[in-house]
């Protein structure tokens, strides 16, 4: 099953340019999230969506935008790259925003920013 | 969302028994206690989760405390497979912040052959 996937896996960018890391689940899960993990931070939401149309910031927000025009996609576009955005990004789906729902991630996107 | 304990890394043998504790003293009654585990170079993966009750899976078992101030990841046979760091995480049922993970730094699990 496809599940949850991300692209690219790996990406090289410079600073200030665009970048955008795609995310597409097939479950048709209502919540989409968007984390980061850092060396000495763990994870971070970025970004979630409770349904198309309807996303809210996470706990670093600052320098990413996201969009959800179709349920089964969750876009997030860094608009202009800096090297503290050098991370691993995990995207992940649940059915719903219930606590007793599981959490699935996809495998992640390693971003480096030169 | 309250806040989790857990020892930085454990050390186990393949195939014996692990037991990942996880403290939560200040878990309240309408908190779940999740466990997540992520290998090496791969995302988050679900293991498990409870309210009260203890709880089994075909991956592991669940141990929750009576006073549910502190829970143990029971492992029953430790695989090579099983290397990871294991995040054991609180999710409010009731609260505006249920939809999320919070992450803290986890427990590195290393298993010797």
């Amino acid at each position: 099953d496809a599940g949850i996937t991300q692209s690219p896996r790996y990406k090289i960018t410079e600073t200030g340019r665009q970048v955008t890391l795609m995310c597409h689940q097939t479950w048709s899960h209502s919540y989409m999230f968007w984390y980061r993990q850092d060396l000495g931070h763990g994870l971070r939401l970025i970004y979630y969506s409770a349904a198309a149309d309807i996303t809210d910031k996470g706990e670093v927000p600052d320098g990413y935008v996201v969009s959800r025009s179709k349920t089964e996609n969750f876009p997030l576009t860094l608009e202009s790259a800096t090297r503290s955005q050098t991370s691993v990004y995990f995207c992940a789906s649940s059915k719903t925003g219930n606590s007793g729902n599981t959490i699935y991630f996809g495998e992640g996107s390693w971003l480096t920013v030169v | 969302d309250a806040k989790t304990t857990q020892p930085n890394s454990m050390e186990s043998n393949e195939e014996e028994p692990v037991h990942l504790p996880c403290n939560h003293s200040t878990i309240s009654g309408t908190d779940y206690i999740h466990w997540y585990r992520q290998l090496p170079s791969q995302g988050p993966e679900y293991v498990i989760h409870g309210l009260t009750s203890n709880v089994n899976n075909r991956m592991a078992s669940l141990a929750i405390a009576e006073d549910r101030k502190s829970s143990t990841l029971i492992l029953h046979r430790a695989t090579l497979r099983d290397a990871a760091v294991y995040y054991c995480i609180l999710r409010d049922e009731g609260g505006g912040s249920n939809y999320k993970l919070t992450f803290g730094k986890g427990t590195l699990l290393t298993v010797n052959p």
